[in-house]
C-alpha cells in the first residue's frame, strides 16, 4: 500500500538549534517527492521538488535530500519565522499524489 | 493577481444551504486539483482536472459537485453538506507534463464551516 510518513509530529527548537524532519514513503514507484510549508489558516507554500535518490537542494536555511525510502529536511540554525508546519508529498508513477500529515515546528527565541 | 486565488477565503453555510467556491489560477497550467484538509488529517485529494477533464473522482459524496470551465478557473459546488464537511479547502494547480513529476501551487484555501 502507497503511503507517507512524516515524524515527528511536532517539534519545538530553540533558535539556532538545528534539527531533521523525516518523510518515510512506500510506493510502487516514484515520480517525485515535494516539501511544502504551511502556515495557520493558509495554503501550502512550495518548498522543494526531489526527482531521485542522492538529490539534495536548498534554500536559506533549509536543505532536503532524498533516498529510496526517505527525505529529510534539515533546518540550520532556524529562526521563530521559521515555525510552521512542513508537509511532504509523494507522486507515484501512477500519477497518485500521497500527503503526509505534516511535522508541526515551533522555533522559541 | 498571481499564482492561485481563492474565494470566498471563509463561509458558513447551514445544511441546506447551496453554494460555491471558485479557484482561479495565474501561472498558466493545464491541471487544477481541489483538496480537502481536516485536522491532524494528511490532504484528501477529492477532484483533478487535466486539460479541462475530470481524471480522478476520489469516491467523494455527490454533494460535492466540481466544474472546470477553462483551464484556468475551477469551482467546487457545495449541496446539503454536513458538520463532517467542515475544513479547509484548498485549490491547486500544475503543469501537466507526462511523464514527470508535477509541482502543485496551492491557492489560500476556503475555510468552511456546516452548521
Amino acid at each position: 500500500e502507497d503511503q507517507v510518513t512524516q515524524s515527528p509530529e511536532a517539534l519545538r527548537l530553540q533558535e539556532g538549534e538545528s534539527s531533521s524532519l523525516n518523510c518515510s514513503y512506500t510506493v510502487s514507484g516514484l515520480r517525485g517527492l515535494f516539501w511544502y510549508r504551511q502556515d495557520p489558516g493558509k495554503g501550502p507554500e512550495f518548498l522543494f521538488t526531489l526527482y531521485s535518490a542522492g538529490e539534495e537542494k536548498e534554500k536559506e536555511r533549509l536543505k532536503a535530500t532524498l533516498t529510496k525510502k526517505e527525505s529529510f529536511l534539515h533546518i540550520t540554525a532556524p529562526k521563530p519565522e521559521d515555525s510552521a508546519t512542513y508537509l511532504c508529498a509523494v507522486q507515484t508513477t501512477g500519477n497518485q499524489f500521497y500527503f503526509g500529515t505534516g511535522t508541526s515546528l515551533t522555533v522559541i527565541p | 493577481e498571481t499564482g492561485v486565488t481563492q474565494t470566498p477565503r471563509h463561509l458558513v453555510m447551514g445544511m441546506t444551504n447551496k453554494k460555491s467556491l471558485k479557484c482561479e489560477q495565474h501561472l498558466g497550467h493545464n491541471a487544477m486539483y481541489w483538496y480537502k484538509q481536516s485536522a491532524k488529517k494528511p490532504l484528501e485529494l477529492m477532484f483533478v482536472y487535466s486539460l479541462e477533464e475530470r481524471v480522478e473522482n476520489n469516491s467523494v459524496p455527490s454533494r460535492f459537485s466540481p466544474e472546470c470551465p477553462n483551464s484556468s478557473h475551477l469551482f467546487l459546488h457545495l449541496h446539503t453538506l454536513q458538520p463532517e464537511d467542515s475544513a479547509l479547502y484548498l485549490c491547486a494547480s500544475s503543469q501537466d507534463r507526462s511523464g514527470f513529476a508535477e509541482t502543485q501551487y496551492f491557492g489560500p484555501g476556503t475555510r468552511l464551516l456546516v452548521l
